[in-house]
């Protein structure tokens, strides 16, 4: 069965003390991997979205890396603002290649805190 | 990135009573859109994909009777939760699809609360 593993639950960091989360998935087929960050009480925020093992995106202090099996959120020198639930998800596209109904799974999730 | 309204943000209503939550595309039409329902400290769970147009589509144990979505045009999509229930209370979450069909953008959420 297709499934998404985030690993740690929670974290707790020291301002400045940089770490990793790690979503690993049993996909057959991976057309997208996802990360988002949400915090208490909101919707989720898009942070990225990667296609390929290999393939790394970058956005201020987040790093996110994809291979075959699991994909890390980077987390470089972390502020206290950074704290939140960070959620990765995997796309199952279904309606046939191309088709715009891609469907969304989620992990879920691990919630960092970034101590001052 | 693309912005996805929803409304409203937060509810408290009787049990026995329908309750609508709607969900917009504020600066791009979506064709697709998603809802989903999150527990504490849970994931998110698929509900239901609507298509503009016709008829949604409901993940397997979400009874569409309950659960009504409308996406009547390519900017807007509702949820109807019909003759709630205190197990119904939920925080509700919609998505749609950008416009480059590479990415969803959320919502802000809707909190139910049935009392």
């Amino acid at each position: 069965e297709d499934q998404v593993t985030q690993s740690p639950e929670a974290l707790r960091l020291q301002e400045g003390e940089s770490s990793s989360l790690n979503c690993s998935y049993t996909v057959s087929g991976l057309r997208g991997l996802f990360w988002y960050r949400q915090d208490p009480g909101k919707g989720p925020e898009f942070l990225f979205t990667l296609y390929s093992a290999g393939e790394e995106k970058e956005k201020e202090r987040l790093k996110a890396t994809l291979t075959k099996k699991e994909s890390f959120l980077h987390i470089t020198a972390p502020k206290p603002e950074d704290s939140a639930t960070y959620l990765c998800a995997y796309d199952e596209r279904v309606g046939g290649s191309g088709g715009s109904n891609y469907k969304l799974t989620f992990g879920k999730g691990t919630l960092l805190t970034v101590n001052p | 990135g693309a912005v996805v309204s929803q409304h409203p943000s937060w509810v408290i209503c009787k049990s026995g009573t329908s309750v609508k939550i709607e969900c917009r595309s504020l600066d791009f039409q979506a064709t697709t859109m998603f809802w989903y329902r999150q527990f504490p400290k849970q994931s998110l769970m698929l509900m239901a994909t609507s298509n503009e147009g016709s008829k949604a589509t409901y993940e397997q144990g979400v009874e569409k009777d309950k659960f009504l979505i409308n996406h009547a045009s390519l900017t807007l999509s509702t949820l109807t939760v019909t003759s709630a229930h205190p197990e119904d209370s939920s925080f509700y979450i919609c998505s749609a699809a950008g416009p480059k069909n590479t990415e969803a953008f959320f919502g802000q959420g809707t909190r139910l609360t049935v009392v």
